[in-house]
């Protein structure tokens, strides 16, 4: 089936780093999404792309789609302790959801 | 607005019982999902629902699996008998059909099953 290889699979950074992760697909999806799950939290969509090339800011996010349609990147810039937890990648095609394995992001004191 | 609303939030059980997990979707949203999380497995997709109709329930790992939804208001997850290995965090999702169309599935807190 379907896959998305998320990576990497934990972070450990220090307070006011940049983060940068990615995901990428043999498969060609007409959407790529970025989630967020807090602990003890359901994930919450944080940035949704749809075009090839679209490159799209939310506040410290910047998420881009890659110009195949099988890749994406998401960068957090100046990490703050709040931005802890799981990023999750996911394509979309119709009405499914691809999800990537997450990537876990822990903030070091 | 209330958003997804799940429970329980944890529930213990021993091999062999039966479970029942709820989930009430955002009003308005005519699409619900199940997945469950894991270590190994990540996100699974286990079942959705369009205006209450089962649409694919290709991800329900066995008959030991079920998952109803009587009205657009409430759905539930149902598993008899358990096994250890069930154990996971189980999410339900909503979604209108507009939102679904960007990809923005709204998710509850989970119910954390552990089978003993």
């Amino acid at each position: 089936g379907q896959q998305l290889n998320q990576s990497p699979q934990s972070m450990f950074i220090q307070e006011g780093e940049d983060v940068s992760m990615n995901c990428t697909s043999s498969s060609i999806f007409n959407t790529w999404l970025w989630y967020k799950q807090d602990p003890g939290e359901g994930p919450v969509l944080l940035i949704a792309l749809y075009k090839a090339g679209e490159l799209t800011s939310n506040g410290r996010l910047t998420a881009q789609f890659g110009i195949t349609r099988k890749d994406s990147f998401l960068n957090i810039s100046a990490s703050i302790p709040s931005d802890v937890g799981i990023y999750f990648c996911a394509g979309q095609l119709d009405y499914q959801l691809i999800w990537g394995a997450g990537t876990k992001l822990i903030i070091k004191p | 607005d209330a958003g997804v609303i799940q429970s329980p939030r944890h529930e213990v059980t021993e091999m062999g019982q039966e479970v029942t997990l709820r989930c009430k979707p955002i009003s308005g949203h005519d699409y619900l999902f199940w997945y469950r999380q894991t270590m190994m497995r990540g996100l699974e997709l286990l079942i959705y629902f369009n205006n209450n109709v089962p649409i694919d329930d290709s991800g329900m790992p066995e008959d030991r699996f079920s998952a109803k939804m009587p009205n657009a208001s409430f759905s539930t997850l149902k598993i008899q008998p358990s096994e250890p290995r069930d154990s996971a965090v189980y999410f339900c999702a909503s979604s209108a059909g507009q939102d679904l169309n960007t990809g923005e599935l709204f998710f509850g807190e989970g119910s954390r099953l552990t089978v003993l």
